[in-house]
């Protein structure tokens, strides 16, 4: 059965480096997104992409993050500088299309920042 | 996006069925219902959706109100696999709404 993968399971970084979380989707989705989970809080969006252009962000997703697809198969999130409050597990998800269609998670990414 | 409420733990034993309920009582009439899970330690993972009429798939049945104020997920067998935090959602399927918007969930705990 196909499923999200992402890379890497694990990043620690410091305060202030920039990191860059993959996700490889789903082959023929169309439809890519970022969330994010503190521990022990809520499953947060963070933005949505769609034929090249974000779709939806929410306040979360400030100029500190962007995401890119740079080929046909990777959806990267961007962090340019990061706080000790982005610890958190970065999940990636696909879906086929919008609206009342399931999107598919990944396992994530738990990022830790020092 | 319309709220959702739905208790925080519930408990069950191994091989009896669930019921996981959810109150929607702003339902809008183009919100599909969606029902995640989250396992320990992993993403999301989709359960099952629908609109009026009630659903079933591999995994649930999903039963909906007649007047879709409210839903209840079932569990037909439970197993320990089944030990997650189950995710009631309503999305918008005419609009341009992408998002999921997770609540707090209901804790569900299987007992052997």
């Amino acid at each position: 059965e196909p499923e999200v993968t992402q890379t890497p399971s694990h990043q620690v970084t410091q305060m202030g480096q920039e990191v860059i979380l993959r996700c490889v989707p789903i082959s023929n989705h169309l439809y890519f997104y970022w969330y994010r989970q503190i521990l022990g809080q809520k499953v947060e969006f963070l933005v949505s992409f769609y034929n090249n252009e974000i779709s939806e962000k929410s306040e979360i997703f400030d100029d500190q993050f962007s995401v890119e697809r740079p080929d046909g198969s990777n959806f990267t999130l961007k962090i340019r500088s990061t706080k000790l409050e982005d610890s958190a597990m970065y999940f990636c998800a696909s879906s086929v299309l919008r609206g009342s269609y399931e999107q598919y998670f990944g396992p994530g990414t738990r990022l830790t920042v020092t | 996006d319309a709220k959702t409420t739905q208790p925080n733990s519930m408990e069950s034993n191994e091989e009896e069925p669930v019921h996981l309920p959810c109150n929607h009582s702003t339902i809008s009439g183009t919100d599909y219902i969606h029902w995640y899970r989250q396992l320990p330690s992993q993403g999301p993972e989709y359960v099952i959706h629908g609109l009026t009429s009630n659903v079933n798939n591999r995994m649930a049945s999903l039963a909906i109100a007649e007047d879709r104020k409210s839903s209840t997920l079932i569990l037909h067998r439970a197993t320990l696999r089944d030990a997650a935090v189950y995710y009631c959602i309503l999305r918008d399927g005419g609009g341009s709404n992408y998002k999921l918007t997770f609540g707090k969930g209901t804790l569900l705990t299987v007992n052997p």
